[in-house]
């Protein structure tokens, strides 16, 4: 059992390159999420996808672009790589309800370095 | 999202009791409270939840008073596997739910 997938785990980019994400989850969850998190610090939310066919944006969504690409698949891009964006990167899903709380699951992270 | 406050950090030893408390003034009837444990190097994982009194599963214990407006979380004999971040999250399940962390509180146990 799978769960929450990334790829890839470590990347080293340098300034202006672009490159994807990707996430994928085995446990047919509906939500999805992506996170970053710089040393020391906690958890920011990046983009979310509430379901297949949506995404809206969380607190940090600037310099990246989301595709919720089926309901197992949810990638992140960063088109125009900025060392500020140099950062773990994790991605989540969990099976929401409505009035019924779930808990959410994640993926064991990408460390990414802009140069 | 209810705002959450949690000590930024807290240090223990092998063998004692735990216990961190978040405060959620302006939780709301519909709120539920998750604890999330994060170890280095790793994605959070989900601890407990609760919604009001107490809950005990093989991790830990959440209380939550009455008024619910804080919450506290209880680990029982602490050994050095249990240094990690712990997170507060304090919010209601809709069709479209965001799930917020905070900056959460890095627990150091010591031998």
């Amino acid at each position: 059992n799978a769960g929450v997938t990334q790829t890839p785990k470590f990347q080293v980019l340098k300034t202006g390159q672009s490159m994807t994400l990707q996430c994928a989850q085995d446990m047919n969850h509906n939500s999805m999420y992506w996170y970053r998190q710089d040393p020391g610090m906690g958890l920011r939310l990046i983009y979310y996808s509430a379901s297949e066919g949506t995404t809206d944006k969380g607190e940090v969504p600037n310099g990246y672009n989301v595709s919720r690409l089926n309901k197992r698949e949810f990638s992140l891009r960063l088109e125009s790589a900025a060392p500020s964006q140099t950062s773990v990167y994790f991605c989540a899903s969990s099976e929401v309800r409505v009035q019924v709380n779930t808990e959410a699951f994640f993926g064991q992270g990408t460390r990414l370095t802009v140069v | 999202l209810a705002k959450t406050t949690q000590p930024i950090s807290m240090d223990s030893y092998e063998g004692q009791e735990v216990n961190i408390t978040c405060s959620h003034n302006n939780i709301a009837t519909n709120d539920y409270i998750t604890w999330y444990q994060q170890f280095p190097s790793q994605g959070p994982r989900f601890i407990i939840q609760g919604y009001k009194t107490k809950v005990t599963n093989e991790v830990a214990s959440l209380f939550i008073p009455a008024d619910r407006k804080s919450s506290t979380l209880s680990l029982p004999r602490v050994s050095l596997s249990d240094t990690a971040v712990y997170y507060c999250l304090v919010g209601r399940v809709t069709n479209d739910y965001k799930l917020s962390f905070g900056a959460g509180t890095t627990v150091t146990v010591r031998a």
